[in-house]
C-alpha cells in the first residue's frame, strides 16, 4: 500500500538523550514536513524539505534536526536541547507545488519524556 | 510570515444542523492553496477540502463546502446536514505557491450533538 509510515508510534526518553523519529513514504513525492502537536497550539512546522539534501526550518526548528538523504525517508531528531519535547509528531508528504498540492500525513509518533 | 487563525476555539450544533467554521490568513503571496483537514480522535489527518486561490469557484465534497473570499482573505467551512461522525478537529492550513511550506491554524473543535 502507498502511504506514509512512521515509527515508532509510542517512544519514552529520559531527559538528556536524543531519539530519532523515522518517517517513510512511498508516494514518491518530493515535499516532506515534520510538525509538532500540542493541546491547543494546533499543528506547527518544525522542518520542511522541497528536495533531497535540502531542508528549510520552520517555526520551532531549535532542539531538532533533520536530515534528507533520500527521497523517501526524512528523519526527524529530538536532541537534549529541546526543552519541552512531549508531544504528538506527525510527519506528512505532498508531490509538490508544482507537481500537485495535496498533503498526507503519518499516523503520528508520542513522544513523552520520562 | 504567513500566518492562519481560527477564531473559534470550540463548537458545538446539533446532528442535521448546518455550521459553519471561520479561518483567516495573511500572506503577501498571490499563488498559494488552502485547505480544511479532520483530525478524529484517532488523531489522523484526513483531508476534507482544498481551493486554489486562482480559482474563484468555490471548492466543494458532498455536504461540505467552502466560502473562499480572496480579497478578505478568509476560507470558511460550511458542513451541512451535520453527522455525529463529523465530531473532530478542523484545521485550516495554507500552502505556499512559492516554496512548499504549509503551516496550519490552531484548530476548531467541533462537536455534533445527538
Amino acid at each position: 500500500d502507498g502511504g506514509i509510515t512512521q515509527s515508532p508510534k509510542y517512544l519514552f526518553r529520559k531527559e538528556g538523550q536524543n531519539v530519532t523519529l523515522s518517517c517513510e513514504q512511498n508516494l514518491n513525492h518530493d515535499a516532506m514536513y515534520w510538525y509538532r502537536q500540542d493541546p491547543g497550539q494546533g499543528l506547527r512546522l518544525i522542518y520542511y524539505s522541497q528536495i533531497v539534501n535540502d531542508f528549510q526550518k520552520g517555526d520551532i526548528a531549535e532542539g531538532y534536526s533533520v536530515s534528507r538523504e533520500k527521497k523517501e525517508s526524512f528523519p526527524l531528531t529530538v536532541t537534549s536541547a529541546q526543552k519541552n519535547p512531549t508531544a504528538f509528531y506527525l510527519c506528512a508528504s505532498s508531490p509538490g507545488v508544482f507537481s500537485g498540492n495535496t498533503i498526507y500525513f503519518g499516523e503520528g509518533s508520542w513522544l513523552t519524556v520520562v | 510570515a504567513q500566518t492562519v487563525t481560527q477564531s473559534q476555539p470550540e463548537m458545538s450544533v446539533q446532528e442535521a444542523e448546518t455550521v459553519t467554521l471561520s479561518c483567516t490568513y495573511d500572506t503577501s503571496e498571490s499563488n498559494y492553496y488552502l485547505f480544511w483537514y479532520k483530525q478524529p480522535p484517532s488523531r489522523q489527518m484526513i483531508l476534507v477540502i482544498r481551493q486554489e486561490a486562482y480559482k474563484q469557484q468555490n471548492a466543494t465534497e458532498n455536504r461540505f463546502s467552502v466560502n473562499f473570499q480572496k480579497a478578505a482573505k478568509s476560507f470558511s467551512l460550511k458542513i451541512s446536514d451535520s453527522q455525529l461522525g463529523d465530531t473532530a478537529m478542523y484545521f485550516c492550513a495554507f500552502m505556499n505557491g512559492r516554496d512548499d511550506k504549509i503551516i496550519f491554524g490552531k484548530g476548531t473543535r467541533l462537536h455534533i450533538l445527538p
